[in-house]
């Protein structure tokens, strides 16, 4: 069974570009979330998809945006890059919606110049 | 609003029992999590609790939750050098899981 994966693994953008990080979620996980962890910091809910449609969203600009395909993974679309974007982007998937057992997949560390 | 707080350091010598401490504010979590995240890593679920029990034991840890008092704990029995890490808390609403800022443990020989 694969678990979650992320891709890239290191990303280094520039303020004010745009940034696409993906997602794969676990075989038979329908539902994917998207955190994000600053330094330091627990990771802070960004949002989550289940069966291609936002199902909740936390405390984040419009320019977070998001995807799910039909095959679950999923896209999470940062706009108009800011410095303190740079952090750890976790991805987690779960075998339903709601979230008894959520997994984690490796994160994408995004640094914003 | 939400808020999960925890100890932010945790120092044990090998062998000995670890506890790590947790405090919520939500008391309609249903579940509470707790997660370790080696550096550079994503987060590994360890266990969870349901909010109606006591505590859940899983070889090594043991988890412990007061529901009147919003206390979560997790005991890891005869801590290892490989549990160092961070660990986290949960607690679960609806469709997320807010976070503590993390314990970090520290494993000495």
């Amino acid at each position: 069974e694969t678990g979650v994966t992320q891709s890239p693994t290191h990303l280094i953008k520039t303020r004010g570009q745009q940034v696409t990080l993906r997602c794969s979620s676990q075989s038979g996980h329908n539902t994917v979330s998207w955190y994000q962890q600053a330094l330091g910091q627990g990771p802070q809910f960004i949002f989550q998809y289940y069966r291609e449609e936002e199902n909740g969203r936390g405390n984040f600009p419009p320019r977070f945006s998001g995807l799910q395909f039909p095959n679950y993974s999923s896209e999470l679309n940062v706009n108009a890059l800011e410095l303190d974007d740079s952090a750890l982007y976790l991805c987690a998937s779960s075998p339903g919606q709601g979230i008894v057992e959520q997994y984690f997949g490796p994160g994408t560390r995004l640094t914003v110049t | 609003g939400e808020d999960v707080e925890q100890s932010l350091f945790l120092s044990v010598r090998e062998g000995d029992s670890s506890v790590i401490n947790c405090t919520y504010t939500d008391s309609s979590s249903t579940y509470l999590y707790w997660y370790k995240q080696e550096p550079g890593a994503g987060l590994q679920l360890l266990t969870y609790i349901f909010s109606n029990m006591d505590m859940k034991q899983d070889q090594r840890l043991t988890v412990l939750l007061n529901k009147k008092d919003k206390h979560l704990s997790l005991r890891i029995a005869d801590t290892q050098t490989g549990d160092s890490a961070i660990y986290f808390c949960a607690e679960s609403e609806t469709d997320k899981l807010i976070f503590g800022t993390g314990t970090r443990l520290q494993v000495f020989p």
